[in-house]
């Protein structure tokens, strides 16, 4: 069981938003405003799309947006496209003494 | 650029021993932590452990304690994953991260271990 509470799968249609939540407790999400969020196609490793709960490197497009509140934090993706389709992860800085915790993972498909 | 290079693809028995690699480069190895992440097939990434190369500090996730060794040699900016007895359920991808204060900024391409008798 993952520290951090991801919905197993959403979906949506080309041009659509679509929001994947990333639920934890005080100890990390709502404790500190460290959340990131990771994008990973099959066969590939993961890629940061968003960090420090709304920061997006270079390169990322911006359609991708990251929001929090409470306990929860939220990845968006604005005007979907069929090159979205991956899975997503979210992670949180943690006190524990390995420093993050991961989600369990969301599996995104474009309709 | 920062680069994480793994070493290859390993296929291994049942109580075999395996050490992995996961080579840094374009950066300051010493100065960032790295982690590894399992990730068995068609499943979630699982944070194993960390190391800080600098002074060698490793910290395990409660579920890999005791199961595998990180370790790490800073003279040639590598980090490793070690098993002594593996299991077929060690059978995965395995990931190198570096760890950039909150986030993982850099992931290595990964090493697949298949684990059969």
């Amino acid at each position: 069981q993952s520290a951090l509470t991801q919905p197993a799968s959403v979906s949506g249609s080309p041009g659509q938003s679509i929001t994947i939540s990333c639920t934890g407790t005080s100890s990390d999400v709502s404790g500190y405003n460290y959340v990131s969020w990771y994008q990973q196609h099959p066969g590939k490793a993961p890629k940061l799309m968003v960090y420090e709960v709304n920061n997006r490197p270079s390169g990322v497009s911006n359609r991708f947006s990251g929001s929090k509140s409470g306990n929860t934090a939220s990845l968006t993706i604005s005007g979907l496209q069929a090159e979205d389709e991956a899975d997503y992860f979210c992670i949180s800085y943690t006190s524990s003494r390995t420093h993050v915790v991961f989600g369990g993972g969301t599996k995104l498909t474009v309709l | 650029e920062v680069q994480l290079v793994h070493s290859g693809a390993e296929v291994k028995k049942p109580g075999e021993s395996l050490k992995i690699s996961c080579k840094g480069s374009g950066y300051t190895f010493t100065n960032y932590w790295i982690g590894w992440v399992r990730q068995m097939p068609g499943k979630g990434l699982e944070w194993m452990g960390i190391i800080y190369p600098g002074n060698s500090d490793t910290r395990y996730s409660p579920s890999f304690q005791g199961q595998v060794t990180i370790s790490a040699d800073k003279s040639i900016r590598s980090a490793y994953l070690q098993w002594s007895s593996l299991k077929a359920s060690d059978t995965a991808m395995y990931y190198c991260a570096r760890l950039n204060g909150d986030h993982i900024d850099s992931w290595g391409q990964g090493t697949l271990v298949t684990v059969s008798s």
